[in-house]
């Protein structure tokens, strides 16, 4: 299986700055990565598919980049909305999996 | 509006039996695949299964297999799991969500709101 290795597991950073989320597979999965954000209370939200694409409607503070084992997922000027829990998911192989998550949090 | 709802989740014994229900509308439901993810209790995501858009191919996580059986009714727009020797460590919200057209596009989107499998004596 692939391993998902997400860093950080928490941050705390100020409104308007600029976030910075790290996906590490533990095989090529090309760019067959997905980013979802989860609200407390809430069920997660596609925010990044295929890696880089903006899925329709997301704010374009958020990106996504990186190929084969490393992957960047960045807000570029964090808002209060924002906060919650952000998790990485490939799709490279079967089975699928996830990230252990990366909790924001408004300093 | 693309639309899944998930129904069936309760407390169970462990050993026990339980199938979970997601209903979907806004989307021709034969054409897409779909998944289950849970989550148990203040931890993350763990993904626990997909169908195929035409139910032909199915896979599994390990810590379920052999116990769990995901299936679909086309004619009712409805997405099963069937949970059978349920254990402790099976507590978790469970959420579907619609994959994409193609076996091998799975992103997860949208999600329904979950419900909640305890599994507990």
């Amino acid at each position: 299986d692939i391993q998902m290795t997400q860093s950080p597991s928490s941050l705390s950073a100020s409104v308007g700055d600029r976030v910075t989320i790290t996906c590490q597979a533990s095989q090529d999965i090309n760019n067959y990565l997905n980013w979802y954000q989860q609200k407390p209370g809430k069920a997660p939200k596609l925010l990044i598919y295929d890696a880089s694409n903006l899925e329709t409607g997301v704010p374009s503070r958020f990106s996504g980049s990186g190929s084969s084992t490393d992957f960047t997922f960045s807000i570029s000027s964090l808002q209060p909305e924002d906060i919650g829990t952000y998790y990485c998911q490939q799709y490279g192989h079967l089975p699928l999996t996830f990230g252990g998550g990366t909790k924001v949090e408004i300093k | 509006e693309v639309q899944v709802l998930e129904s069936g989740g309760r407390l169970v014994q462990p050993g026990g039996s339980l199938r979970l229900s997601c209903a979907a509308s806004g989307f021709t439901f034969s054409s897409y695949g779909m998944s289950w993810v849970r989550q148990a209790p203040g931890k993350g995501l763990e993904w626990v299964s997909v169908i195929s858009g035409s139910a032909g191919s199915t896979y599994y996580a390990d810590s379920v297999k052999g116990r769990f059986t995901i299936s679909r009714d086309q004619t009712k727009n409805t997405l099963y799991l069937q949970m059978n020797s349920l254990r402790a460590e099976d507590t978790a919200v469970y959420y579907c969500a619609k994959s994409g057209a193609n076996w091998g596009s799975f992103r997860f989107d949208p999600w329904g709101q979950g419900t909640l499998v305890t599994v507990s004596s």
